[in-house]
Order: C-alpha cells, then structure tokens, then sequence
C-alpha cells in the first residue's frame, strides 16, 4: 500500500493567488513526522516544513503552512502569495520512528507539479 | 551555508558499464542517504549509513549495487554492471543526530544507461 499519496499530477495557478496541493497517508503508528520538499529544474530536494504527529498547531514556515488533519490522514500544503519562482515539483514525504520496523525511512509522494503564471 | 556535495553532476554510460557515484555530506552528519528517484516519481531510499555502518539497506539490489563509507565522512555508491532501467537521478542526502528529522539533499547525479 502507498505510504504516501498525492493526487495532483499538475496545479496551476496565477501569481499573487493561493494554492493548496494535496497530501494522505498512511500508518498505524502514532508517532511520525510530514514533511514537504521543493525541487526546482536544477534537481535538488529542498526541505520546506515538517509537522510532527503530536504537534497541535498546524506548521507554518514564512509563506508555506501545513494543513494538518490527523483523523482525515491529511497533510496539504498551502503556499500563500504565489511566486514564479514556486514552479517546481512538491514532493511530500512521511517518516515513522527509527525504532519501527521501517527503521525511520522517509517515504515520498509521487510530487505534484506546480506551475505558477504570470 | 552548508552543501551536501555530489559529483559527478551527469553520467552517461553504456549497459554493462560500471559507474560510480560520490557524495560529501554537511560536515558533523553522522546519517547518510543515497536514494534512487525515477522519472515521475519521488525518491526512494536505497541504502541509509550511521557514521560507516549501514543501517537500511534493505531496497538496494545487492546483485549490482554497493555502497561504501569507509571512515564516516563521505560516501561511494557504485553500480556494476549497469542496466538501461537504472537510468535516473541518484541523491545523497544527510542529517545530523540534534536534528535527525530533517534531511539536507545535495544536487544529485543524472544517470543515463544507454
């Protein structure tokens, strides 16, 4: 069973506007960690936001927050103010505690590929 | 600010070739990743090393792939011989242990197997 699961192939959306990419997952462990990771043309991967399964407020790192809906399983992004250069593709990821039988590996989405126009 | 390093930045080989990969993470990060990401989709872990330990290497296929990090500081990933579906992008990443959730990815390398 996917771990991790993004619907969106592709988002559009104008610059200045909002936009939300989707995130579920999957687990029976009550502890974890989300994550949301950026990679622009040039390949890297580049850490966004994380939010920890106990945590009570949803996380939020300047223009990014993190829809956090635990009983719905769902971890959206909300990038606020979008600019051009947020095209790129999102990836989001989950990880499970180290003493787990996935030993804390990082499990990724497919991505979502977000363009942003002028 | 600090870099996880890879090289090289492109690779084009031909099938039965051997090839490999380098990577130098943030200095002090105990925790290294080589991932393996596939056209389309998100990367997936192939190997995982606590200083020159391997701790996870339960996705790497062992019949061609190895993986090294001798003294605890920077990394080799090899493939021989390579096969036209190990064509991707190969990541190396690191973490440190006061931080150990967040992941920092170098560049990566771009495989192409001909």
């Amino acid at each position: 069973a996917q771990k991790i699961t993004q619907t969106q192939p592709g988002m559009f959306v104008q610059e200045k506007e909002a936009v939300t990419l989707d995130c579920t997952y999957d687990t029976s462990d009550p502890s974890y960690g989300l994550f949301w990771y950026k990679q622009p043309s040039s390949g890297e991967m580049i850490f966004l936001i994380y939010q920890g399964s106990y945590d009570q407020q949803n996380a939020t790192e300047g223009r990014y927050s993190l829809n956090f809906q635990k009983a719905r399983k769902s971890a959206n992004l909300v990038i606020s103010a979008s600019q051009l250069g947020d095209s790129a593709m999102y990836f989001c990821a989950m990880r499970e505690p180290r003493g787990g039988s996935t030993l804390g590996r990082l499990y990724f989405g497919r991505g979502t590929q977000l363009t942003v126009w002028p | 600010e600090a870099e996880v390093a890879q090289s090289p930045r492109y690779k084009i080989t031909e099938k039965s070739q051997a090839v490999a990969f380098w990577c130098d993470p943030i200095s002090g990060h105990a925790t290294l990743y080589w991932y393996r990401q596939i056209l389309g989709q998100g990367p997936e872990l192939l190997v995982q090393f606590q200083d020159e330990s391997v701790v996870d290497d339960s996705q790497l296929p062992k019949d061609r792939f190895s993986a090294e990090r001798l003294k605890g500081v920077d990394s080799t990933l090899k493939i021989q011989p390579a096969e036209l579906g190990d064509s991707a992008m190969y990541l190396c990443a690191s973490s440190s242990s006061r931080d150990s959730f967040r992941l920092f990815f170098g560049s990566g390398t771009q495989l192409s197997v001909l």
